[in-house]
């Protein structure tokens, strides 16, 4: 296994377009997170799954964010009707649910997928 | 709210010496707490998990101390070397679902030769 797949590496696109993002997580993770990451700041939490379910989402998302994990292996994060302030990294996460006693309850993060809108 | 406090500043320290990097946290007490190392344009990299029960954790040059009195974790580098110029970050499971992983906001540190 090569790890966490994110694609595209870099996109840039227009104010007002819709963008989508793909994650290849590790094929044995059941959870699967999607985080926002600005110049400067740490990574802030977007949303997570547990295999194809939805568990929670930042009440900060707006709308315009949705993501997807069908058949609980991929997922796909989309942002509608860009704006200027959606610019960031927007990185994924994969881990194991095991008991913590038995697991350090790392995060397996990809490299990130770079949005860019003018 | 749930707040993660991280030195703000870059720390620049001469190699060989010892980096301290400092975690603050309020208003909860996390049942652990990690850190993980992020190079520019990179995700980060899991380092070390401390328990709530545990004081010290130790990983060749990496110590880290969890005080759950002060609501703090120090994160120490020995013999520091160039190579370990990153972006250094904690994280807590989230106060209302500990399966929310939340995040400080990252120190940065250089080491000069």
């Amino acid at each position: 296994d090569t790890g966490v797949s994110q694609d595209p590496r870099h996109k840039i696109t227009k104010r007002g377009q819709n963008v989508t993002f793909r994650c290849d997580p590790i094929s044995e993770h059941n959870r699967l997170y999607w985080y926002r990451q600005t110049l400067g700041q740490g990574p802030e939490f977007l949303t997570y799954f547990q295999n194809e379910a939805q568990l929670e989402k930042s009440r900060l998302l707006s709308d315009r964010f949705s993501a997807e994990r069908p058949k609980g292996s991929f997922s796909t994060l989309e942002i509608q009707r860009t704006e200027q302030g959606d610019s960031a990294m927007y990185l994924c996460a994969s881990s194991l649910v095991v008991p913590l006693s038995l697991t350090t309850g790392e995060l397996f993060f990809g490299e990130g997928s770079r949005l860019t809108v003018l | 709210s749930q707040k993660i406090e991280q030195n703000s500043e870059a720390l620049n320290i001469q190699e060989g010496k010892t980096a301290t990097l400092t975690c603050n946290y309020t208003n909860y007490s996390p049942a652990y707490l990690q850190w993980y190392r992020q190079d520019p344009g990179r995700g980060p990299v899991f380092l070390l998990l401390i328990r709530e029960n545990e004081k010290e954790k130790r990983k060749e040059r990496l110590k880290v101390t969890f005080d759950t009195t002060l609501k703090q974790s120090l994160f120490h580098i020995t013999a520091s070397q160039p190579a370990d110029s990153a972006t250094y970050l904690c994280a807590l499971p989230g106060y209302s679902s500990a399966s929310k992983i939340i995040f400080g906001s990252g120190t940065r540190l250089s080491i000069r030769p």
